[in-house]
């Protein structure tokens, strides 16, 4: 089983529907991450945590919001979801102990938005 | 200017040969550098740590020069399987907290 589980793999919307995407560790680490990924680009930060209690916005946060239900769980939507947020979606986990800045990513949702 | 910089390539190479990728960095504050895989389509795997004496993996070898800002990774051999996207990424502790930020990558298609 993967140690780092997205849902889904592929969504198609429509403009102006709520999409959530969800994502599950088993890795036991504090730190949970969102990303995106345009073709041909790097990825960008959307949002993070570092526990349960603790949400920051990355670079492009704009049109997201996430919910961190638990160390294990952290969800990424799209209140009205828009064509320029197609996208390939990446979850990722991170230890955060000093130096230990390794990403963990799952599987990643290609979401398309009509 | 963007914080992390890579060249995009596509590098195209033989069976063999020697490829050597290089990414710049902007913020002097920057603490661990990484550099990851990516298949087409795939979530990206870390494929060595990049520390400032210079390490070594089997055919990879990644440098570090914190003067000039830049990390380096050398791949000796290439295989077929080495044909991937290259990603550069560099954290910070202090300010940006443990945030990793992402190159742009670079393509490597290694061909018979």
């Amino acid at each position: 089983d993967a140690d780092v589980t997205q849902t889904p793999r592929n969504r198609i919307t429509k403009t102006g529907k709520r999409i959530m995407l969800e994502c599950s560790q088993t890795k036991g680490h504090d730190r949970m991450y969102w990303y995106r990924q345009d073709p041909g680009l790097g990825l960008r930060l959307i949002y993070y945590s570092f526990d349960v209690k603790d949400i920051n916005k990355g670079e492009i946060s704009d049109g997201y919001s996430v919910s961190r239900q638990a160390q294990a769980k952290f969800s990424l939507s799209l209140e009205s979801a828009i064509p320029n947020q197609t996208a390939l979606y990446f979850c990722a986990t991170s230890r955060g102990e000093s130096g230990e800045e390794k990403l963990f990513f799952g599987s990643g949702t290609q979401l398309s938005v009509l | 200017r963007k914080e992390v910089e890579q060249d995009p390539g596509p590098f195209n190479v033989p069976e063999g040969a020697t490829v050597a990728f290089n990414c710049t960095y902007s913020n002097s504050a920057s603490q661990s550098f990484f550099w990851y895989r990516q298949d087409c389509r795939k979530e990206p795997k870390l494929l060595m740590s990049v520390y400032s004496s210079g390490n070594e993996d089997g055919r990879f070898t990644a440098q570090l020069n914190r003067a000039s800002q830049y990390i380096s990774l050398l791949i000796r051999d290439s295989k077929l399987s080495d044909s991937a996207t290259y990603l550069c990424v560099v954290s910070s502790r202090n300010t940006n907290a443990g945030k990793s930020t992402f190159g742009d990558g670079t393509t490597l298609t290694v061909k018979p």
